[in-house]
């Protein structure tokens, strides 16, 4: 059984749209949680970090978290052209274990 | 601040052959990581360090991966020998206290033939 699972999409939103990325987990002893993007060919690189259960808001991004349910999302407002990568969603009790990641794109 | 350092960007090898990576993490972090990420994969833990130590290696194939951290900071990952199954980009990341958040090196692309 997977610890982390994601939809792996595509998702595919136009330009300006809202992209709503979701993860389930099964470790109920993670800690933190973590949304990393990944460009085709590239590392990944942190985008937002959330520890407590409710939202969390960074510019265009909003973390959401529910312990209680195991769940967890990333949405990206107004999503741009240069948002389509794969979202790697990541949980930490011992260590940080990924999902399979969503490629996301938006098209112009 | 620079970054975490990973060399070589891409190697080719020959089943049965070895092959060594190495990585330099970002300065001052104590704990360093190594992933295996498969296309269409998300990167699996494969070891982790907290300094020279090792803290974590159960998804580690050590009859044929070792890796070493001798003074801390720079690390090696060695498969001896390489099967095809071990295609795939091996991501070294580096974390400092607190709350642990991860930093990637660019990784290397190894491809078994």
């Amino acid at each position: 059984q997977k610890e982390v699972e994601q939809n792996s999409g595509p998702l595919s939103v136009p330009e300006g749209a809202i992209a709503s990325l979701n993860c389930t987990y099964s470790d109920r002893g993670s800690q933190s949680f973590f949304w990393y993007r990944q460009y085709s060919g590239k590392s990944p690189e942190l985008i937002m970090s959330i520890y407590s259960n409710g939202d969390k808001e960074d510019g265009r991004f909003t973390a959401q978290l529910n312990k209680a349910s195991q769940y967890v999302s990333l949405l990206i407002r107004d999503s741009q052209p240069s948002d389509s990568a794969t979202y790697l969603c990541g949980n930490q009790g011992g260590k940080l274990i990924f999902g399979q990641g969503t490629e996301l794109s938006v098209k112009p | 601040e620079a970054g975490v350092a990973q060399s070589p960007r891409y190697k080719i090898i020959e089943k049965r052959q070895s092959v060594a990576f190495w990585c330099n993490p970002i300065s001052g972090h104590a704990t360093l990581y190594w992933y295996q990420q498969i296309l269409g994969q998300g990167p699996k833990l494969l070891i982790q360090f907290q300094n020279n130590g090792v803290v974590d290696d159960s998804q580690l194939p050590k009859d044929r991966f070792s890796a070493e951290r001798l003074k801390g900071v720079d690390s090696t990952l060695k498969i001896q020998p390489a099967k095809l199954e071990d295609s795939a980009v091996y991501l070294c990341a580096s974390s400092g206290t607190g709350r642990n958040i991860q930093y990637f090196g660019a990784g290397t692309r190894l491809s078994v033939l």
